[in-house]
């Protein structure tokens, strides 16, 4: 859906390492966001992007970066990933006209 | 963004018509009604949304109070493949706070065969 790949899909990682998960569209979209998904809390904005290198801080940002160099690809970085960033990780796009977000099939985390 | 509430879970038979409740006594009077739902291990998918009229689309029907202080989703016959995690959202019509969705719990159903 709207040409959404998130990669990559699982990834184990160890504390304090650098870890980039991205998200590519195919469709020209200008909103992306990155939400995180946990048990108990359901999906938290992390950050979105509302153009290319403009970005902004959602709810949960602290710990995360994020760029967004082109249209098609909006990267979210941990730069020294911890055990409570264990998560699973989605992308979304917003399709202009009919308001529709349209979400990635996810990137599952997992920070040891 | 105002708030919703949602009942934790929901059981349906299948091919039986579910109602999908949401209060949201708050809502503004530019707040669109947004449904989602999430299949296990998968994203969330856009289902329905709606401003003051019912809508209806190819999978959902959505029913809104007159006073739109709240909604029901409408699934008109279940399928085991509806088994899911429904979420009611309000978004500004005007994109406020840059068209952010904000999830709430949502309503967990289940559907028995």
């Amino acid at each position: 859906d709207a040409g959404i790949t998130q990669s990559p899909r699982h990834k184990v990682t160890e504390t304090g390492t650098p870890v980039t998960l991205r998200c590519h569209q195919t469709e020209n979209h200008r909103y992306m966001y990155w939400y995180r998904q946990d048990p108990g809390h359901g999906l938290r904005l992390i950050h979105y992007s509302y153009g290319v290198k403009d970005t902004d801080k959602g709810e949960v940002s602290d710990g995360y970066s994020v760029s967004r160099s082109k249209t098609e690809d909006f990267l979210l970085t941990l730069e020294s990933a911890t055990s409570s960033q264990t998560s699973v990780y989605f992308c979304a796009v917003l399709k202009q006209g009919d308001y529709g977000y349209t979400f990635g099939s996810g990137t599952r985390l997992t920070v040891v | 963004d105002a708030k919703t509430t949602q009942p934790n879970s929901m059981e349906s038979n299948e091919e039986e018509p579910v109602h999908l409740p949401c209060n949201h006594s708050t809502i503004s009077g530019t707040d669109y009604i947004h449904w989602y739902r999430q299949l296990p291990s998968q994203g969330p998918e856009y289902v329905i949304h709606g401003l003051t009229s019912n809508v209806n689309n190819r999978m959902a029907s959505l029913a809104i109070a007159e006073d739109r202080k709240s909604s029901t989703l409408i699934l008109h016959r279940a399928t085991l493949r509806d088994a899911a995690v429904y979420y009611c959202i309000l978004r500004d019509v005007w994109g406020g706070s840059n068209y952010k969705l904000t999830f709430g719990k949502g309503t967990l159903l289940t559907v028995n065969p």
